[in-house]
């Protein structure tokens, strides 16, 4: 079964604004990471934030966890139509086991 | 580097077929998983090695055979094929292993299409 669950689902937004995906999951982790996906592509890492950091940037991307609430959030800023694409978070199960979840589609639109 | 190499990019199968997905990588990388996406479900882990000569199961393993007798291949093999596999297929490999699976770097992905 499905560890993280990404919300909202599909997220639509103009050209310059802030974009904010969250996660949930279910178990204790190692770690955290997200990852994009553009149409018809492999996905491509974007960030990891381990059990005991709390916030966690890279550019224009923004990562927070929150391990008492077993949630996670990544906040892209001044989105561009480049940043269009469908974003996963991935949970890090004790055991060697990377758990994606459904996804969150996001259009920028310019 | 090539990275995540995977072949075929597009398969059709008859039910019942076999074939085998091809995934080789060139960073030496001890950790290479297998995953599935379908729409609306994320990724789905099949199986995952973390070394030579090491496999082990994932969430969906029914159905598909892997094998690990070098580092850098990590062939995936289906048996007997079905429509209920029908899917796009993913490798990834990592540098991690053990208690933490680092970053992982994806192929491209092999389309099968089952009829």
């Amino acid at each position: 079964s499905q560890q993280g669950e990404e919300d909202p689902q599909a997220l639509s937004i103009q050209e310059g604004e802030n974009a904010t995906m969250n996660c949930s999951y279910k178990t204790s982790i190692n770690n955290l990471q997200w990852y994009r996906q553009n149409s018809g592509r492999g996905l491509v890492h974007l960030i990891l934030i381990r059990s005991n950091e709390r916030e966690k940037h890279s550019g224009r991307l923004r990562v927070t966890l929150d391990t008492s609430k077993k949630s996670s959030s990544l906040l892209i800023t001044a989105s561009r139509a480049a940043d269009t694409a469908s974003y996963f978070c991935a949970t890090d199960e004790y055991g060697n086991k990377l758990v994606f979840g459904a996804g969150t589609i996001l259009r920028v639109k310019s | 580097n090539a990275g995540v190499t995977q072949t075929p990019k597009f398969q059709v199968l008859k039910t019942g077929q076999s074939m085998t997905l091809q995934c080789a990588q060139d960073m030496n990388h001890e950790y290479m998983s297998w995953y599935r996406q379908d729409p609306g479900m994320g990724l789905r882990l099949i199986h995952y090695s973390v070394g030579a000569g090491i496999t082990d199961q994932g969430e969906v393993p029914n159905g598909y055979n892997v094998s690990r007798s070098t580092t850098e291949d990590f062939p995936l093999r289906l048996l007997s094929a079905a429509p209920s596999q029908t899917s796009v297929y993913f490798c990834a490999s990592s540098y991690a292993g053990g208690l933490d699976t680092g970053e992982l770097f994806f192929g491209e992905g092999s389309r099968l299409t089952v009829l």
